[in-house]
């Protein structure tokens, strides 16, 4: 069956400091891919997507996103984080003909002052 | 454009009672899709309505059913409600119905708690 992991239960970093949240799916083929973020109270917002092309993918708020083929994987940087990139950020892909979207647990991201 | 509404958004229930929650899609979206998200499972796709026909189901016992109106608006009810359904339920509309993906805005979603 077809599965999104995010290792990462919890991150902590500091401000300023770059930030790296990793995603691994299992399909076959290639899926459509997915980060979205989730604030305190609020519903989820799409960061970025991949359907296909150029495997570096930039978002939204400075994010941005390689799919490797190779790894399986969908991971999300960004070079500086700031005080307010605090949230939960859920990896999903979508597969399969009947095109329904597969989430991971997500990864809560704190951000030191 | 106003985003995807849902009421109510915080409901407090006890076992065995009956709970109906509302989404209204953004203005223009057709489908209108359904989630459970609790800290243990994550996100579960529940149903997927597009027409007022439904399009996609989840994993979910009979006890979850849906449906969506003729204005696009979409209600969930959940019937002999159980302490495990206790979960925030999210509803996300898009413009058109799988298998076409399209990109899906959420509400804020309705805090459900069963005691």
């Amino acid at each position: 069956a077809q599965s999104v992991t995010q290792p990462d239960i919890h991150i902590t970093v500091s401000e300023g400091a770059s930030l790296e949240l990793r995603c691994n799916y299992s399909y076959g083929a290639t899926p459509y891919l997915f980060w979205y973020v989730q604030s305190p109270g609020q519903g989820l917002q799409l960061l970025l997507k991949y359907f296909s092309g150029d495997t570096l993918v930039q978002g939204i708020k400075g994010f941005e996103a390689e799919f490797k083929r190779s790894q399986s994987s969908f991971n999300l940087r960004k070079p500086s984080v700031h005080w307010s990139d605090a949230a939960e950020y859920f990896c999903a892909v979508v597969t399969g003909n009947n095109r329904k979207l597969i989430w991971g647990l997500g990864t809560s991201l704190a951000v030191n002052p | 454009k106003a985003g995807v509404t849902q009421t109510p958004r915080y409901l407090i229930k006890t076992r065995g009672q009956q709970v109906t929650l509302s989404c209204s899609p953004i203005s223009g979206h057709r489908s209108v899709s359904w989630y459970q998200q609790t800290p243990g499972q994550g996100l579960q796709f529940l149903f997927e309505y597009f027409s007022e026909t439904q399009r996609n189901k989840g994993n979910f016992p009979g006890r979850f059913s849906g449906r969506q109106f003729s204005n696009s608006r979409s209600e969930m009810n959940v019937s002999t409600l159980e302490l495990g359904d206790s979960a925030l339920y999210l509803c996300a509309s898009s413009t058109h119905p799988s298998p076409t993906y399209n990109e899906q805005f959420f509400g804020p979603g309705t805090r459900l708690t069963v005691l």
